[in-house]
């Protein structure tokens, strides 16, 4: 079944420690977007890439960073910098910028 | 003012009646506008999407899109409990370069057996 499949489902980050999300699709998907969720908030754009070798920042992109080196990978590293990772992340993709986005079912960090 | 405002709920209703779910914008520019099914710890699914204007519809559910009034709805026929879930609107645009995939706060539907 084509899918986008995030990982791990729950993680744990202790104070000054990077952490990275993972996020594949194989939907063979041109686009891909990272998103954070919020209890009460809307989802709020991180990064998001058009294509291989090229991505954007965000709304919300302090404290994070991709990467986008294969077409069906973009992994999410929550940096240091980041104050306040506790949420939802969610993985998306699409055929290409402004399609209909499909979701992974997210993964949950919190803070040790 | 918010670009695109939903009511949150929760909205409550009894098994097999019709629910309407809706979102105003204030972007005109918008060209995509979608409706996606949230369950708990999960991710969004995609439910229904319509380019520009007009209705679309699939089984039970209907979208529809008022862009000179910038109003969308969603309706469910014969709702289920398994409908219960957070339902999101999303809308999207690409102008001179610039992107936005907006998405409204989400309402939190249960349906009653």
């Amino acid at each position: 079944d084509g899918g986008i499949t995030q990982s791990p489902k729950y993680l744990f980050r202790k104070e000054g420690q990077n952490v990275t999300l993972s996020c594949e699709q194989n939907l063979n998907h041109d686009a891909m977007y990272w998103y954070r969720q919020d209890p009460g908030q809307g989802l709020r754009l991180i990064y998001y890439s058009q294509i291989v070798n090229d991505f954007q920042k965000g709304d919300i992109a302090e404290g994070y960073s991709v990467s986008r080196e294969k077409k069906e990978s973009f992994p999410l590293t929550v940096t240091s910098a980041q104050k306040n990772p506790t949420a939802f992340y969610l993985c998306a993709s699409s055929d290409y910028l402004n399609q209909p986005q499909h979701f992974g079912d997210g993964t949950r960090l919190s803070i040790l | 003012q918010k670009e695109v405002e939903q009511d949150p709920g929760p909205l409550s209703v009894p098994e097999g009646a019709i629910v309407s779910l809706n979102c105003t914008y204030s972007n005109s520019a918008f060209q995509y506008f979608m409706w996606y099914r949230q369950y708990s710890r999960k991710g969004p699914e995609l439910l229904m999407y319509t380019y520009s204007s007009g209705n679309k519809e699939d089984g039970r559910f209907t979208a529809q899109v008022d862009k000179s009034s910038k109003y969308i709805s969603l309706f469910i026929r014969d709702s289920q409990p398994s409908d219960s879930a957070t339902y999101l609107c999303a809308m999207s645009e690409v102008v001179a370069g610039t992107y936005k995939y907006i998405f409204g706060t989400g309402t939190r539907l249960k349906v009653l057996a």
